[in-house]
């Protein structure tokens, strides 16, 4: 069975600083991949997603991830977070075939940005 | 449009109670998840429907729990008898999914549940 892994769990950044949050995934097969992200108190929503193209997917507020295959990461990114930005972040995977909708998230990462 | 609705936002109750926690998905989405978080395990999938029908139940902890979908607009996960341990934010959401391929998973607000 495929995994997620989140290695950061917890993150704090000064507003401004350079942001970037580890993903990896065990499964040698063709794969889609996401993040979503948790703002306090609400419920998951996708931050971008990727199927197939270019490997470097640009997403909503600025975020965006990279999908390197050698290496089974897909790292996001934002050169610049804001203390809005505070919130969980999830990475998650579905194999392309045969993996019907099932997404297997990673446990998360907490980003705390302080002003 | 609403976005996936559940009911209720939170609720407490004891151990050996039953629980039902409703979802209303997104008005013709035809794919519907029920997930559970907890610190310890994270976001796990419980199970999945495609057209009303429970497609992969493996995330399933035990026969405690059991989850239908009735109707396209409707589906309830029950605990029957809840326990301490089932203690956690329960997550529905629903996709568009042709064919079954996959597709952005719209997740509902979530379910505190809290079992003394």
């Amino acid at each position: 069975a495929q995994s997620v892994s989140q290695h950061n769990h917890h993150v704090i950044l000064s507003e401004a600083a350079s942001l970037e949050l580890g993903c990896n995934y065990s499964y040698g097969g063709t794969v889609n991949l996401f993040w979503y992200v948790q703002y306090p108190g609400q419920h998951l929503q996708l931050l971008l997603k990727y199927f197939s193209g270019d490997p470097l997917v640009k997403g909503i507020k600025g975020f965006e991830a990279e999908f390197i295959k050698s290496k089974f990461s897909f790292n996001l990114r934002k050169p610049s977070v804001q203390w809005s930005d505070t919130a969980e972040y999830f990475c998650a995977v579905n194999p392309s075939t045969g993996g019907g909708n099932k997404l297997t998230f990673g446990t998360g990462t907490q980003l705390k940005v302080e002003l | 449009d609403a976005g996936v609705i559940q009911s209720p936002r939170h609720e407490v109750t004891e151990m050996g109670q039953e629980v039902t926690l409703r979802c209303k998905p997104i008005s013709g989405h035809n794919s519907l998840f029920w997930y559970r978080q907890t610190m310890m395990r994270g976001l796990e999938l419980l199970i999945y429907f495609n057209n009303n029908v429970p497609i992969d139940d493996s995330g399933m902890p035990e026969d405690r729990f059991s989850a239908k979908m009735p109707n396209a607009s409707f589906s309830t996960l029950k605990i029957q008898p809840s326990e301490p341990r089932d203690s956690a934010v329960y997550f529905c959401a629903s996709s568009l999914s042709p064919s079954g391929s996959l597709d952005t998973q719209y997740f509902g607000p979530g379910t505190r549940l809290t079992v003394l």
